[in-house]
């Protein structure tokens, strides 16, 4: 199995609409992420959170809202989806080593979301 | 501002065609410089993690090095399955990470 699994895979919703993006690790880290991606523009962070009580904005958050739910769990939410939110969106996750070395952060599959 | 940019955007190699693909960063306190392939439809797969100027990691056809402002990956004599996006980031403070916006590698047989 997945050690990071996304949900849905791939969503087509229309303007104005609420949706959820779910992320699910079964690795045991602390640190997860969430990153758009957009051709050309490379992966942009939109929230990331150090551990269930930490949560802090990234990059591009306007427009976006997150829940980290449990260790294992971090939500990404569109309160109001718009045309130009249409991307694909990663969760990370990491694991904090405390050796003042930078983390690795793995990626999973991806959720290919379309704003109509 | 902080800024990874790729280069090429995209390259065309014939297999067995040794390339290099580079990296420039513009960030102060490099903790540490990432590469990352990525499939089409899938989540970036690690590859390398480079710490200081002059280190250099290996892994199959694939070699990355490191300078004070730029990095290559070096694909030594490429195959088809080495097809992908190449995406380069750097770690500039705890845990947040720049990408570059990637280089698309198609390797003919």
């Amino acid at each position: 199995d997945a050690d990071v699994t996304q949900t849905p895979r791939n969503r087509i919703t229309k303007t104005g609409k609420r949706i959820m993006l779910e992320c699910s690790q079964t690795k045991g880290h602390d640190r997860m992420y969430w990153y758009r991606q957009d051709p050309g523009l490379g992966l942009r962070l939109i929230y990331y959170s150090f551990d269930v009580k930490d949560i802090n904005k990234g990059e591009i958050s306007d427009g976006y809202s997150v829940s980290r739910q449990a260790q294992a769990k971090f939500s990404l939410s569109l309160e109001s989806a718009i045309p130009n939110q249409t991307a694909l969106y990663f969760c990370a996750t990491s694991d904090y080593l405390g050796t003042g070395s930078p983390d690795t952060q793995y990626f999973g599959p991806g959720t290919r979301l379309t704003v109509l | 501002e902080d800024q990874v940019t790729q280069s090429p955007e995209a390259l065309r190699l014939q297999e067995g065609e040794s390339s290099s693909l580079n990296c420039s960063y513009t960030v102060s306190g490099l903790r540490g410089l990432f590469w990352y392939r990525q499939d089409p439809g899938k989540g970036p797969e690690f590859l390398f993690t480079l710490y200081s100027a002059g280190e250099e990691k290996e892994k199959e056809r694939l070699k990355a090095t490191l300078t004070k402002k730029e990095s290559f990956l070096h694909i030594t004599a490429p195959k088809p399955e080495d097809s992908a996006t190449y995406l380069c980031a750097v770690d500039d403070s705890w845990g947040k990470l720049q990408f570059g916006a990637g280089t698309q590698v198609v390797v003919t047989p």
